[in-house]
């Protein structure tokens, strides 16, 4: 079955704990990227990826590192977390940037 | 002004109902176009892409305007199962042509039995 995979879905952290967000896809796609989903802010993107170890920032990528060193897995990591990136998390994939993408179900991360 | 925007509503309808969302779109070199459904708190679904010659899938239909840069979604006959959000895509290319969509905030929709 074709998906994006994202792990863990739900996560409960404190400030300053470096955690990982995980993102894989199984359908070959080139670009990759995040987002976060704030109420009344709708998705963000946080960076994307065109391909493998190509990154690039988004719209809000302060707080937040990327890596692409392959080309299904693209993870979100937060090297110090702050109770302002407490959000629902969106990993997306695409053939191209411009194409239609595909979602992952979502992390809810709360950082207290 | 937002590069996509769209009335966040929400729209309540009554079963059996036809219903019309619109949104507009800043860049008028947009290619791509897209219909996403969003349920509460879960991801973002492709519902239909948008072609310059309008298109339909069951009960929805979409459709392009590009002199006036909007896309509509009708949606026949709700169903109850049609209650979610609905957001705009549309992409846009950046100085290096790479290309990225641009969401919308999303249009809310409750159908009523």
């Amino acid at each position: 079955e074709a998906q994006v995979t994202q792990n863990p879905r739900y996560l409960i952290t404190v400030t300053g704990k470096k955690l990982t967000v995980t993102c894989s896809q199984n359908m070959n796609h080139e670009y990759m990227s995040w987002y976060r989903q704030d109420p009344g802010l709708g998705l963000r993107q946080i960076y994307y990826s065109m391909n493998v170890e190509v990154t690039d920032k988004g719209d809000v990528p302060e707080g937040y590192k990327v890596s692409r060193k392959e080309k299904r897995n693209f993870p979100l990591i937060l090297e110090s977390p702050s109770p302002n990136q407490t959000s629902l998390y969106f990993c997306a994939s695409s053939k191209r940037g411009y194409y239609e993408q595909y979602f992952g179900p979502g992390t809810r991360l709360t950082v207290t | 002004r937002k590069e996509v925007e769209q009335d966040p509503g929400p729209f309540n309808v009554p079963e059996g109902a036809t219903v019309a969302f619109n949104c507009t779109y800043s860049n008028s070199a947009s290619q791509s176009f897209f219909w996403y459904r969003q349920d509460c708190r879960k991801e973002p679904k492709l519902l239909m892409s948008v072609y310059s010659s309008g298109n339909e899938d069951g009960r929805f239909t979409a459709q392009l305007n590009r002199a006036s840069q909007y896309i509509s979604l009708l949606i026949r006959d709700s169903k109850l199962s049609d209650s979610a959000t609905y957001l705009c895509v549309v992409n846009k290319f950046g100085s290096s042509n790479t290309g990225k969509l641009i969401f919308g905030q999303g249009t809310t929709l409750q159908v009523k039995p």
